[in-house]
């Protein structure tokens, strides 16, 4: 059974910080990793999505690196603002039709 | 484009009662997710659907709660009865069952059972 880690569960850090969010998975035969963004109260939104095949994907300040090996997915975050303020949740799929198996995420505040 | 429309937003009933919560996916996407997400955990999935056809309802407690998605879609998640344990946020998401499969989800319905 996938089971997906994301630790800490909180973090804090100054405006223009770069920062690190880690997230781990038990199986590594991994089909594709996504990262989401979830604001307080709505839903999730798509940040990132890494096929199996891939080693990371970049969208504006936000980067997501995939080692399938070593069960490990980092989402790096460049000058971070308070806007980044969120809970950031990492999902992995087993198979092409399979479900997502999400951690619990990580909730960043980045103070001004 | 529209994203993954949901309603109710909110909804607050007492216990025993029944709800039931809509979902509308982006237009052309095939596949058709519901999530349960308790407080500070990842959203859990429930069912998912390929066009009309439940392929995925075994987190689905079938004795209270119940989906279909006639025409393949739009959908209809339903509680009946409602338990406390069951207050949370319902999560419809769908994907256009591409090779990427990228998932895009809706806003939810906050259910709180008293």
């Amino acid at each position: 059974k996938q089971e997906v880690t994301q630790i800490p569960a909180a973090l804090s850090v100054p405006e223009g910080e770069n920062l690190v969010l880690n997230c781990s998975f038990t199986d590594s035969a991994i089909y594709n990793l996504q990262w989401f963004r979830q604001d307080p109260g709505k839903g999730l939104t798509s940040l990132l999505l890494i096929q199996s095949s891939q080693r990371e994907q970049t969208s504006g300040r936000l980067n997501a690196s995939l080692d399938k090996s070593s069960g490990r997915s980092t989402l790096y975050i460049a000058a971070s603002q308070p806007g980044d303020s969120a809970t950031y949740l990492c999902a992995v799929r087993n198979g092409a039709n399979s479900k997502l198996t999400f951690g619990k995420g990580i909730t960043l505040s980045v103070r001004p | 484009e529209a994203g993954v429309v949901q309603s109710p937003r909110y909804k607050i009933i007492e216990k025993k009662q029944p709800v039931a919560f809509w979902c509308n996916p982006i237009s052309g996407h095939n596949t058709l997710y519901w999530y349960l997400q308790n407080l500070g955990q990842g959203p859990e999935l429930l069912i998912r659907y390929e066009n009309e056809e439940a392929v995925d309802d075994s987190q689905l407690p079938k004795d209270r709660f119940s989906a279909e998605r006639l025409k393949g879609v739009d959908s209809t998640l339903k509680i009946q009865p409602a338990e406390l344990g069951d207050s949370a946020v319902y999560l419809c998401a769908s994907s256009a069952g591409s090779i990427y499969n990228e998932q895009f989800f809706g806003p939810g319905t906050r259910l709180t059972v008293l």
